[in-house]
């Protein structure tokens, strides 16, 4: 059974590094099936799409977000990580991992989501 | 403002059938991207409900449907229960903006 959890520090500075990590357990990130998404929620708000990795290094981002994201892979400890620089306010939202449904594509439906974590900025 | 556009609430009695609009443009929806439905609890990640052309992952009930015309897609619900009270959000690929889009939500009210 595969499962993604997010954690992260829980408030941020503005303009400081957003950093978060999906730790994913039930598959290997490295197996090269899927597509590894970050999607965003400010709260009472809807959905926002971050972006994606592929284990070949791939990514692609919301244009929104103005090159300030960027996602890594740690293949040794099975996570993906998100960094978000120069975070605002507006970057106040729970933060999901995702899977990208069908194995070696981007469908851009998501099928497996982990629980969220709430990230405020915050001085 | 969303790329697609949803009505923020509809509402149904139990046993009743209810749809949701999610308009988009040429270049998602209309472009012939995919739209996929999802299902969000208050407190809770949300859940896929439907993908592609009328696709419903493993578990989801076949009280859950979904159609596509034009620039827009439709989710309809049947046999209305308490538990289908929830936000639902549609989404797609947009080839203008290059990326992702979701609709801004719309509040089930059962």
């Amino acid at each position: 059974q595969v499962q993604l959890q997010e954690s992260g520090p829980g408030l941020v500075k503005p303009s400081q590094t957003l950093s978060l990590t999906c730790s994913v357990s039930g598959v290997s990130i490295s197996s090269g099936d899927y597509y590894w998404a970050w999607i965003r929620q400010p709260p009472g708000k809807g959905l926002e799409w971050v972006g994606y990795i592929f284990y070949s290094g791939f990514n692609s981002f919301n244009p929104s977000l103005k090159g300030r994201a960027s996602i890594s892979m740690d293949t040794s400890k099975n996570q993906f990580s998100l960094n978000l620089r120069s975070v605002t306010a507006a970057d106040t939202a729970i933060y999901y991992c995702a899977r990208d449904l069908i194995p070696g594509t981007i469908s851009d439906a998501f099928d497996i989501w982990g629980q969220g974590t709430l990230l405020t900025v915050s001085s | 403002q969303s790329v697609l556009t949803q009505p923020p609430s509809v509402s149904g009695a139990p046993g009743q059938r209810v749809t949701i609009s999610c308009t988009g443009s040429d270049s998602n929806i209309g472009e012939g991207y995919d739209a996929h439905w999802y299902q969000q609890i208050p407190g809770k990640a949300p859940k896929l409900l439907m993908y592609g052309y009328k696709n419903r992952p493993s578990g989801v009930t076949d009280r859950f449907s979904n159609s596509r015309s034009g620039t827009s897609a439709t989710l309809a619900i049947t046999g209305l229960q308490a538990e289908d009270e929830a936000d639902y959000y549609c989404q797609s690929y947009d080839s203008r903006l290059r990326g992702v889009v979701f609709g801004g939500g719309t509040k089930l009210t059962v």
